[in-house]
């Protein structure tokens, strides 16, 4: 099946730029979104089709993909993005759904 | 608005039964694929299963294939997902969540806030 891999974790100052790689075979060919989650919290799409920034989301949000890679990049991090956040794709091969293992956000 | 509220969750035994529900509301319920997504703790998010608009495809994840079942009550505005044999490993919060398409799985644009499943003797 398909996988998509994320480091477990980022750490970044606050007003600097955080970038989230998802490693994917040929992940460019597919579609990738991304979620947030904030401990307590139901999770929350803040980019779907690799790059659309759903309304309410930040500007500061924003994400590409190409080759081997999707990334999720938050510029001008503050301390209200410490969050978990996940890719996802829809593996057509196996009708599966698949998230990235996650990667925690933690602001300095 | 949209709203999705789950229940159905509690403490169940190894090998027992539960069924989830979650009742929708604020959007076209009929024209929208459906999804159950879960975390376990100390675990990510982990995709469980789909159904399509109009409940006629079903989509599970390998690892509960066979032991859950998803359906839809598009009269009553209800998802449901039957989850049978359950293991420890079950135990997770279950979120439904809304997905932006009719059939197959893209992205879940709504979530709710999900309903916990304990599986224990």
């Amino acid at each position: 099946s398909y996988v998509l891999t994320q480091p477990p974790s980022v750490s970044v100052a606050p007003g600097k730029t955080a970038v989230i790689p998802c490693g994917g075979d040929n992940i460019g060919r597919k579609s990738v979104h991304w979620y947030q989650q904030r401990p307590g919290q139901a999770p929350v799409v803040v980019m779907y089709y690799d790059t659309d920034r759903p309304s309410g989301v930040p500007e500061r949000f924003s994400g590409s993909n190409s080759g081997n890679t999707a990334t999720l990049t938050i510029s001008r991090v503050e301390a209200g993005d410490e969050a978990d956040y996940f890719c996802q794709v829809w593996d057509s091969v196996s009708d599966e759904v698949v998230f990235g293992g996650g990667t925690k956000v933690t602001v300095l | 608005e949209v709203q999705l509220v789950e229940s159905g969750g509690g403490l169940v035994q190894p090998g027992g039964s539960l069924r989830l529900s979650c009742a929708a509301s604020g959007f076209a319920f009929s024209r929208s694929a459906l999804n159950w997504v879960r975390r376990a703790p100390g675990k990510g998010l982990e995709w469980v299963s789909t159904v399509s608009d109009s409940g006629a495809s079903t989509y599970y994840a390998a690892s509960v294939r066979g032991r859950f079942t998803v359906s839809r009550d598009n009269s009553m505005n209800t998802l449901y997902l039957q989850m049978n044999s359950l293991r420890a490993e079950d135990t997770a919060i279950y979120y439904c969540a809304k997905d932006w398409g009719t059939r197959t799985p893209n992205y879940s644009d709504y979530w709710g806030q999900g309903t916990q499943v304990t599986v224990s003797s």
